[in-house]
């Protein structure tokens, strides 16, 4: 088993729906990231956080310490939201020991 | 944001021979950078963990004398791939920590797709 686990692993949507991608973990982690790597390759930091909620435009990522779980929502997806969507989890209290889930893979149809 | 830059972004060469692949932190000093390794719709993987001034650390079954990291200052980790092989072929990805007071933020430079003929 995964010390960092997503789901689903792959989604397709519709345009203008609100998406919800999940993160559930084993290890105490000190902070966790989120992660958006488009096609191509590049890998761009969405957030890090290590308790409640973050907001940035139509992306919210909340987490909850105790159940070790986060999520990533997307409000009024758009096709340019495709992408594969990563949590990593920065393991104990050290900030250099980031384990990575698999990865979600979203496809926002027009 | 902070900016972390990988060059080349691709590089095709012959087997046999040495590719190097720079990662750069352009506007913060990284004391620890790391090298992944993804291949087609796999999530990343770890191989090293870079620290400026020391020894990498390389995870479990990466080899140390195949893939070469060099971190000898704060803005400069590199990677290079000796007698390079086929298989070597794939996407390689750094990141650098960003660390200002609390937990580190990462930062990710934009790949480095080797192809080795």
């Amino acid at each position: 088993k995964n010390e960092v686990e997503q789901s689903p692993q792959n989604l397709t949507a519709q345009e203008g729906e609100f998406i919800t991608i999940n993160c559930s973990y084993s290890v105490g982690i000190s902070a966790l990231h989120w992660l958006q790597q488009h096609p191509g390759g590049g890998i761009v930091s969405l957030f890090m956080l290590s308790s409640g909620k973050k907001k940035h435009g139509r992306l919210i990522a909340t987490i909850n310490i105790q159940e070790k779980h986060s999520s990533l929502h997307i409000t009024a997806s758009h096709p340019r939201d495709s992408a594969v969507y990563i949590c990593a989890g920065a393991e104990g209290n050290r900030d250099d020991k980031i384990i990575f889930g698999k990865g979600t893979r979203l496809h926002i149809l027009p | 944001g902070a900016v972390v830059s990988q060059h080349p972004s691709w590089v095709i060469c012959k087997s046999g021979t040495s590719v190097k692949i720079e990662c750069r932190s352009l506007d913060f000093q990284a004391t620890t950078m790391f090298w992944y390794r993804q291949f087609p719709k796999q999530s990343l993987m770890l191989m090293a963990t870079s620290n400026e001034g020391s020894k990498a650390t390389y995870e479990q079954g990466v080899e140390k004398d195949k893939f070469l990291i060099n971190h000898a200052s704060l803005t400069l980790s590199t990677l290079t791939v000796t007698s390079a092989h086929p298989e070597d072929s794939s996407f390689y990805i750094c990141s650098a920590l960003k660390r200002g007071g609390g937990t580190g933020e990462l930062f990710f430079g934009e790949g480095s797709r080797l192809t080795v003929l």
